[in-house]
């Protein structure tokens, strides 16, 4: 079984700052991807960025990047240079990569909420 | 333009009623997955499908149907015996594969009263 774990209900940054969206993740696979969603006050699900466990260096796009530390089984979104377009939930999600089976299920967490001021 | 599509957005059913949800991809993905969302929760998978005529249970299908007959749609029924309908649900679509993203759609809101 898979667990994610989004401690951080509500952030607040300012404009321009950068900011650290938790997540850590509960998993006994040796082989599993993380990935994290932008989820707008549309309802829709955009995918930001994905990190997949045997990587060596962290993933970015663009202003996103993604902390990964397997030891602690931490994936934190870092995203810099803040925008108000950027208040949005953000889910970070996991599953593994083998197991025809269990390959397509994507475990959420339960979000965080972050909302950027002026 | 690629994407996902669902339809309606707001969907409003008495109790007791079977409804059906609409999605249709047209990204040429061979995986559907249909997701429940319920106020300050993550995504929780209902039903999943790898290919045409095939698909499997996800975590909390009982009280959901689905068919996957071509592979640009996987409609999901949402029978009288689930117990609390009423929730946020989104659609997505992946190649095969676990490395792939999925993409969503954007969601219909059902009210069951």
């Amino acid at each position: 079984a898979q667990k994610i774990t989004q401690t951080q209900p509500g952030m607040f940054v300012q404009e321009k700052e950068a900011v650290t969206l938790d997540c850590t993740y509960d998993t006994s696979d040796q082989s599993y991807g993380l990935f994290w969603y932008k989820q707008p006050s549309s309802g829709e699900m955009i995918f930001l960025i994905y990190q997949g466990s045997y990587d060596e260096q962290n993933a970015t796009e663009g202003r996103y990047s993604l902390n990964f530390q397997k030891a602690r089984k931490s994936a934190n979104l870092v995203i810099s240079a803040s925008q108000l377009g950027d208040s949005a939930m953000y889910f970070c999600a996991m599953r593994p990569t083998w197991g025809a089976g269990t390959a397509s299920k994507l475990t959420f967490g339960t979000g965080t909420r972050l909302q950027v001021t002026l | 333009d690629g994407g996902i599509t669902q339809s309606p957005k707001y969907l409003f059913r008495k109790e007791g009623q079977n409804v059906t949800l609409s999605c249709e991809q047209n990204l040429n993905h061979d995986a559907m997955y249909w997701y429940r969302q319920d106020p300050g929760q993550g995504l929780r998978l209902i039903y999943y499908s790898q290919i045409v005529n095939d698909f499997q249970k996800g975590d909390i299908a009982e009280g959901y149907s689905v068919s996957r007959e071509k592979k640009e749609s996987f409609p999901l029924t949402v029978t009288s015996a689930q117990k609390n309908p009423t929730a946020f649900y989104l659609c997505a679509s992946s190649h095969r594969g676990s490395d792939y993203e999925q993409y969503f759609g954007p969601g219909t809101r059902l009210t069951v009263t």
